[in-house]
């Protein structure tokens, strides 16, 4: 069964650094990878979907990695900002499941 | 622009109580989900429907059952409410059939509290 970690589960940082969020997943033969953003107490909205077949997506300030033989993905920050504080989920897909969600990352921008 | 709308943003009930959680989405999608939310454990799938009248079991589902009269609204139901069904409880909804190569968008959620 499919199993989603993310490394670290808190993170602060103070404005302008740069910042990687790691999610890690057990069963390579994913469909594709997600990340996703939470603020407290909303649901979840779509950062990036990366395809099996991609290596990295990229919009705006986010990139996301993808490296299924390893069974890890990375999610870059570029220039933090203090709005981008919230928890961050990464979930896959597998062949004949839904999505898996990993446990989050909850990340604080200090001004 | 995609909208998912959750019946109530909070809400407090009493052990015992048949409780129910209505999600309405307007994009036409075809499969809907419910899940929870709880500290440290992350999002786990209750139930999923593919299309009208369909269910589907996903990894937790003692305890709920759903309905989908209509394509649009996907409700979930506590049929007797006990305190370690207090959570978070996330509506999504996608384009595909397949429903596992696409994006799903998500309600607001809604905090129940069972005392």
């Amino acid at each position: 069964k499919q199993e989603v970690t993310q490394i670290p589960a808190a993170l602060s940082v103070p404005e302008g650094e740069n910042l990687v969020l790691n999610c890690s997943f057990t069963d390579s033969a994913i469909y594709n990878l997600q990340w996703f953003r939470q603020d407290p107490g909303k649901g979840l909205t779509s950062l990036l979907l990366i395809q099996s077949s991609q290596r990295e997506q990229t919009s705006g300030r986010l990139n996301a990695s993808l490296d299924k033989s390893s069974g890890r993905s990375t999610l870059y920050i570029a220039a933090s900002q203090p709005g981008d504080s919230a928890t961050y989920l990464c979930a896959v897909t597998t062949e004949g499941q839904n999505f898996v969600f990993g446990p989050g990352t909850r990340l604080s921008v200090l001004p | 622009d995609v909208k998912v709308t959750q019946s109530s943003r909070y809400l407090v009930k009493r052990t015992g109580e048949k409780v129910f959680l209505e999600c309405v989405q307007d994009m036409d999608h075809e499969n809907m989900f419910w899940y929870r939310q709880d500290p440290g454990l992350g999002l786990r799938l209750i139930y999923f429907s593919y299309d009208v009248k369909m269910k589907e079991k996903g990894d937790i589902p003692e305890g709920y059952s759903v309905s989908r009269e209509k394509k649009e609204r996907f409700s979930l139901i506590l049929e007797s409410a006990s305190t370690n069904q207090t959570s978070m409880y996330l509506c999504a909804s996608s384009p595909q059939t397949s429903g596992s190569t696409d994006t799903q968008y998500f309600g607001p959620g809604t905090r129940l509290t069972v005392l």
